[in-house]
Formats: structure tokens, sequence, C-alpha cells
């Protein structure tokens, strides 16, 4: 399984950008995929293929890399960003990351 | 609008058997690929199933081979996954979606005696 490895938790204030990064074990190409969860709530997909934001998702967001390094961007980081969020690669056998969780100041 | 609802989750006995249905509305089931995902609790995100969308290709992760079945029924819009022979590790809020951009709301599944 191609493993990938996010930082478990940041924190962040408000107005000020914040970077996630994703490490994938061996290539994905731009097979990668970030997704925000709040507590209680299912995940929401916010970028696809690496780079491309989805429909309704706040421009604050972006993501960038492929190969095995990939981020997710955030700014400016809003209180109501307050969310874990997960990565995870369709190159292969779909695997997502153990998730950033992502705090507030 | 898109909507994923699943039901068919509780409380059940290690080596006992439950299904999961999926009831797909807003969309035309019948063109999409179809998935579940799992989470434990306080836990990540872990892919269990996927099936093509006409059911006619299926794939698993490794530790739910010969014991989980992912199906369709086309002609009712529902997803389904039949979980055989339970395991502890198998408690999870398990989620359907049309991989992996939609998600339903997680039906849990709590395997216990």
């Amino acid at each position: 399984d191609t493993v990938l490895t996010q930082s478990p938790a940041l924190a962040v204030s408000p107005g000020e950008r914040v970077t996630i990064s994703c490490r994938a074990s061996e290539s994905v190409s731009t097979g990668m995929h970030w997704y925000q969860q709040k507590p209680g709530q299912q995940p929401k997909l916010l970028i696809y293929g690496a780079s491309n934001l989805e429909s309704g998702v706040p421009a604050r967001f972006s993501g960038s890399g492929s190969g095995t390094d990939f981020t997710l961007t955030i700014d400016p980081v809003e209180a109501d960003d307050t969310a874990t969020y997960f990565c995870q690669q369709s190159w292969n056998d779909p695997t997502f990351g153990a998730g950033t969780k992502l705090e507030l100041k | 609008e898109v909507q994923l609802v699943e039901s068919g989750g509780g409380l059940v006995q290690p080596g006992r058997s439950m299904k999961l249905s999926c009831a797909a509305s807003g969309f035309t089931f019948s063109n999409y690929g179809m998935a579940w995902v799992r989470q434990a609790p306080t836990k990540g995100l872990e892919w269990v199933a996927t099936i093509s969308y006409d059911g006619s290709s299926t794939y698993y992760r490794d530790s739910v081979k010969g014991r989980f079945t992912i199906s369709r029924d086309n002609a009712k819009s529902t997803l389904y996954l039949q979980m055989n022979s339970l395991r502890s590790e198998d408690t999870a809020t398990y989620y359907c979606t049309i991989p992996f951009a939609y998600w339903g709301q997680g039906t849990l599944v709590t395997v216990s005696s």
C-alpha cells in the first residue's frame, strides 16, 4: 500500500497562512486529493488532482505538488477552518493520510 | 442535489454478519462507480471496497477480502455492503461515497460481545 505521511497537528492564528504537507511513500503522480472533516461530519472534498479546487470551495484553499510531496495551503485562515485535513491518493488502491488537526489560536 | 443515505449499522457480535445499504438520489446512479470508506472511532479514513458503475468489477482492501461483498442494484439506486465474520477491528463508521467527491453521513457499526 502507498503510505501517506502527514504532520499530526498545527496551530495558527486567524489571518495567517498555513501549509499542510503530505508525503507519499512512492510516486502518485498528481493523483492526490485533500479533504476537510469537522467533528461529527463526513469528509468534504477540497482539492482534487493535486491542485484543482472543488466547486464551491473558497479560493483561500489551494493545493500543489506532484510525485511524492504535496501541500494544502489555506491563506488566509479563518476560524471556520478548524478541522482535520486528510490527503488521499488514487494512483493505487486508495489510501488516506492519518490527518492533520488544524487548531486556531 | 446528490444525497447518499446509509443504513443498517448497529451493534453486532464478533463472527456475525451485517448488511449495510446506501440509498442514492440526485444523480444517475448507474453511471458512477461507488465505494465504501470506514473510519474507526477517533481514527483516520480507510478505503474498504469499490464497485464499477455496472457492478462487473469489484475491489477490496486485503483485510476484508473474502469477508465483505460490495454490490449494487441500479434499478433501486442502492449500494450494499455485506459484512460476514465481523471482527472487533471492523468497528467504525461506514461511509458510502461517489469516490470520493460526495459522501453520506455514515452509519456506525460496532462489533462487540
